[in-house]
């Protein structure tokens, strides 16, 4: 199986920050990589897929990079309603989807 | 609008059985393939399950093959999860997905809100 790690596992960041989080693959998955956000008690909402593509209707400071084992998150200016964690997914072994193992990103 | 909502969660003993469903509305249910996926409390996200459109091609997580049936009726826009001789390490919210419509590898770009299951004596 295919398996994805993040960095890192918690964050802690200020409004106005540019934040990146960072998503490794055990094998190459070309550009076959989504990110989600999760708030506690919610369901994970899409943000990027094909590494790179912004889901319609998330805001252009959420951005996505890399291709084959190395992904990147970036968030360019924090907004309050970003603290929340970040899932990367691969979906290149479709469909026996994995997922990193998330990034909460806090206050500081 | 495009929406899943997922019901049948509970409380049951190790060894019981559950059946989850998933009602999907606005969009055109038997066109698109389906998943299910868990969180274990505080835990991350697992694959669980897959079904293609028409229900012909079915796939499940190696840690549940074998206890878990997954299976849809496209007339009643509803995917279902049978699961029978549940274990504590069956605990989890369990969230219907859909896949994107794509040729090839899809990401997974609706979800529903989830239906929480616990297994405890």
């Amino acid at each position: 199986a295919i398996r994805m790690t993040q960095s890192p596992s918690s964050l802690s960041a200020s409004t106005g920050d540019r934040v990146t989080i960072t998503c490794r693959a055990s094998q190459g998955i070309s550009s076959y990589l989504a990110w989600y956000q999760q708030k506690p008690g919610k369901a994970p909402k899409l943000l990027i897929y094909a590494a790179s593509t912004l889901q319609s209707g998330v805001p252009s400071r959420f951005s996505g990079s890399g291709s084959g084992t190395d992904f990147t998150l970036t968030i360019s200016c924090l907004q309050s309603e970003d603290f929340a964690t970040y899932y990367c997914q691969q979906y290149y072994s479709y469909p026996r989807y994995t997922f990193g193992q998330g990034t909460k990103l806090e206050i500081k | 609008q495009v929406q899943l909502v997922e019901s049948g969660g509970g409380l049951v003993k190790p060894g019981g059985s559950l059946r989850l469903s998933c009602a999907a509305s606005g969009f055109t249910f038997s066109d698109y393939y389906m998943s299910w996926i868990r969180q274990a409390p505080g835990k991350g996200l697992e694959w669980v399950s897959y079904i293609s459109s028409s229900g012909s091609t079915i796939y499940y997580a190696d840690s549940v093959k074998g206890r878990f049936t997954i299976s849809r009726d496209n007339a009643k826009n509803s995917l279902y999860l049978q699961m029978n001789s549940l274990r504590a390490e069956d605990t989890a919210v369990y969230y219907c997905a859909r896949r994107a419509a794509a040729v090839g590898p899809g990401h997974l770009d609706v979800w529903g809100k989830g239906t929480t299951v616990t297994v405890s004596s």
